[in-house]
């Protein structure tokens, strides 16, 4: 079993559309938690933090439910740009700052 | 964007020769990481550094070493590549310095095509 699990995907929405990603983590010593976006050929980019409380970054919303171990990330209004793959991430102690990386999730918005 | 660049951006070569990719960043920050991305794997460590002269592996490391003689230079080799190191690989820097996980910032990675 992946320490980080992901729905594959692809979503396919069209524009304007919310949806929404899940994840699960297996390591409750997993203190840190990130959403990073990842386009075709491209490098990850770190989209945004998770917080116990929730937070919100303009259209995007991201919740953390500890106790589940559960992530979810919010798209609302879907954009044609938004399209990319979207990587869970996960960060515990021991040492190294080190994370552990979901496969992602695809999403593709279409006109 | 965080001031990562990698060398070279593509390299083809042959099974058995060695293999050296350039991680340079501009931030100074301590923490400096490599992984590789395969299809169905994701993103996987393969080592990482914190500090000059200080590395670590990670949970892929076999066929590969690392070296940082400075701050802003990390190196990977492969000291004789084989088929299954046809990979993209990318590095990463974060700066720890603070409480908690701190997120990690990549460079536009290497693609690597080992024949």
């Amino acid at each position: 079993r992946k320490e980080v699990e992901q729905d594959p995907g692809p979503f396919n929405v069209p524009e304007g559309a919310t949806v929404a990603f899940n994840c699960t983590y297996s390591n409750s010593a997993s203190q840190s938690f990130f959403w990073y976006r990842q386009d075709c050929r491209k490098e990850p980019k770190l989209l945004m933090s998770v917080y116990s409380s929730g937070n919100e970054d303009g259209r995007f919303t991201a919740q953390l439910n500890r106790a589940s171990q559960y992530i979810s990330l919010l798209i609302r209004d879907s954009k044609l740009s938004d399209s990319a793959t979207y990587l869970c991430v996960t960060g515990h102690t021991g040492g190294g700052n080190k994370l552990t990386f979901g496969t992602g999730t695809q999403l593709k918005v279409e006109l | 964007d965080a001031g990562i660049t990698q060398s070279p951006r593509h390299k083809v070569t042959e099974t058995g020769t060695p293999v050296t990719l350039r991680c340079h960043q501009t931030e100074n920050h301590r923490y400096m990481y490599w992984y590789r991305q395969d299809p169905g794997h994701g993103l996987r460590l393969i080592h990482y550094s914190y500090g000059v002269k200080d590395t670590d592996k990670g949970e892929v490391s076999d066929g590969y070493s690392v070296s940082r003689s400075k701050t802003e230079d990390f190196l990977l080799t492969l000291e004789s590549a084989t088929s299954s190191q046809t990979s993209v690989y990318f590095c990463a820097i974060s700066d720890p310095d603070r409480v908690g996980n701190q997120p990690q910032h990549f460079g536009d990675g290497t693609r690597l095509s080992i024949l």
